[in-house]
């Protein structure tokens, strides 16, 4: 069974400019969960969708935004990108939210310069 | 305060001994306690997963939960050079709520 897969692996943006990451869940999950890792801050939630509705959200800036699609797959949306969005951004995948395990894919590592 | 408390260490053991790990938590909401593995430039790998108080043991990782100290800890028997990692303690109620990760090294 095929694992979470997070496109592309690394990215380096500019600031001002925008970026999309993509994440394909496990197999069968509903849900997909994004978080953000950072030396300083660590894991942070982003937010969650399950069944295309995002369901939960952190306390992030309105930059910050992602959809789910039929197939479960997301996407998540920075705009207008500062310095300190420099980050491994993190997917993670589960059967319905919730109680459920969650997986984590190898996540995208972004650099704003 | 932060919802999660973890030491970060860093922590380093010679092979073959147990390391511990613990986090202790302030949110009585948290149902679901899970320890993750993340090595450097990699996605956390999920070790152990557990919605109850008690011991729950996979392998030579055992997990144990207190709910009502708020407090949970990971043992590891046998270390071996390739349990060189951070581990993540998270708890959930409806996100993972994470500790900052304690770094590991086992020594050969």
């Amino acid at each position: 069974k095929a694992g979470v897969t997070q496109t592309p692996r690394y990215l380096i943006k500019t600031r001002g400019q925008q970026v999309t990451l993509s994440c394909s869940p496990i197999s069968g999950h509903r849900s997909v969960s994004w978080y953000q890792q950072t030396p300083g801050q660590g894991l942070q939630f982003l937010f969650e969708y399950f069944s295309e509705t995002q369901r939960n959200k952190g306390n992030f800036p309105g930059r910050f935004s992602g959809r789910q699609f039929s197939n479960s797959r997301s996407e998540m949306n920075v705009s207008t990108l500062e310095l300190g969005d420099s980050a491994l951004y993190l997917c993670a995948s589960s059967s319905l939210g919730g109680s459920t395990e969650a997986f984590f894919g190898q996540g995208t590592r972004l650099t704003v310069v | 305060q932060k919802e999660v408390e973890q030491d970060p260490g860093p922590l380093s053991v010679p092979e073959g001994a147990i390391v511990s790990l613990n986090c202790t938590y302030s949110n009585s909401a948290f149902q679901y306690f899970m320890w993750y593995r993340q090595y450097s430039r990699k996605g956390p790998e999920l070790l152990m997963y557990t919605y109850s108080s008690g011991n729950k043991e996979d392998g030579r990782f055992t997990a144990q939960v207190d709910k009502s100290s708020k407090y949970i800890s990971l043992f590891i028997r046998d270390s071996q050079p390739s349990d060189s990692a951070t581990y993540l303690c998270a708890m959930k109620v409806y996100k993972l709520s994470f500790g900052a990760g304690t770094t590991v090294t086992v020594r050969a």
